[in-house]
């Protein structure tokens, strides 16, 4: 069952690069989250849309830019990243009448030289 | 003081052992609280809710102290699938009761089943 996919899996970047992450979701749901999960720290959740409209911003630096085009679609896109923006970008999704219930995609473990 | 806290452990139990993990919350407003688990290298998942009268699923039991703001998961009979990272998560909500599913995450207790 893949109900959440992310793509890339893996992505090196340099700091001055652009570059998108891209999640979908095949369960119906109509909101979508993202969380940046470092090593040996809690998840954080960065951004969350429900019904297509950003709900939420866990005071994320503009670096990070998300985009929501349709309920089935999240891009987080990127610019001009820090190497402490390294880390493992999990997106999730749930319905929205039921946001404690989210199911998350295998993530973008991402790399900034 | 951290929203969520969780001993990081790591716990290594042997095979048929009883283990407990116990988590705290800050947020004395939060109404839903969850165990996740998240295998290595792996997306968390959902393991199981957390009620107030105590629930059960299997080989599972959590247990929420309000008044303590305390949460537990007791797991009987460890099998070696059952090594994973635990997560306490804890659904906050705002003065107006409204969450947004702005789930907190404690950093995860390591358990580590061995033959």
């Amino acid at each position: 069952e893949t109900g959440v996919t992310q793509t890339p899996r893996h992505l090196v970047m340099g700091m001055t690069n652009k570059k998108s992450l891209k999640c979908e979701q095949h369960l119906g749901h109509n909101a979508m989250y993202w969380y940046k999960q470092s090593a040996k720290k809690p998840l954080e959740l960065m951004f969350v849309y429900s019904l297509e409209e950003r709900v939420e911003n866990n005071s994320v630096p503009s670096r990070f830019s998300p985009e929501c085009p349709n309920s089935s679609h999240l891009f987080l896109h990127l610019h001009t990243l820090q190497p402490e923006d390294s880390a493992l970008y999990l997106c999730a999704s749930s319905q929205e009448n039921l946001p404690e219930t989210q199911y998350f995609g295998p993530g973008t473990r991402l790399l900034v030289l | 003081r951290k929203e969520v806290e969780q001993d990081p452990g790591p716990f290594n139990v042997p095979e048929g052992a009883t283990v407990a993990f116990n988590c705290t919350y800050s947020n004395s407003a939060s109404q839903s609280f969850f165990w996740y688990r998240q295998d290595c290298r792996k997306e968390p998942k959902l393991l199981m809710s957390v009620y107030s009268s105590g629930n059960e699923d299997g080989r599972f039991t959590a247990q929420l102290n309000r008044a303590s703001q305390y949460i537990s998961l007791l797991i009987r009979d460890s099998k070696l699938s059952d090594s994973a990272t635990y997560l306490c998560v804890v659904n906050p909500r705002d003065a107006g009761g409204t969450s947004y599913g702005k789930l907190t995450f404690g950093q995860g207790t390591i358990l580590t089943v061995h033959p």
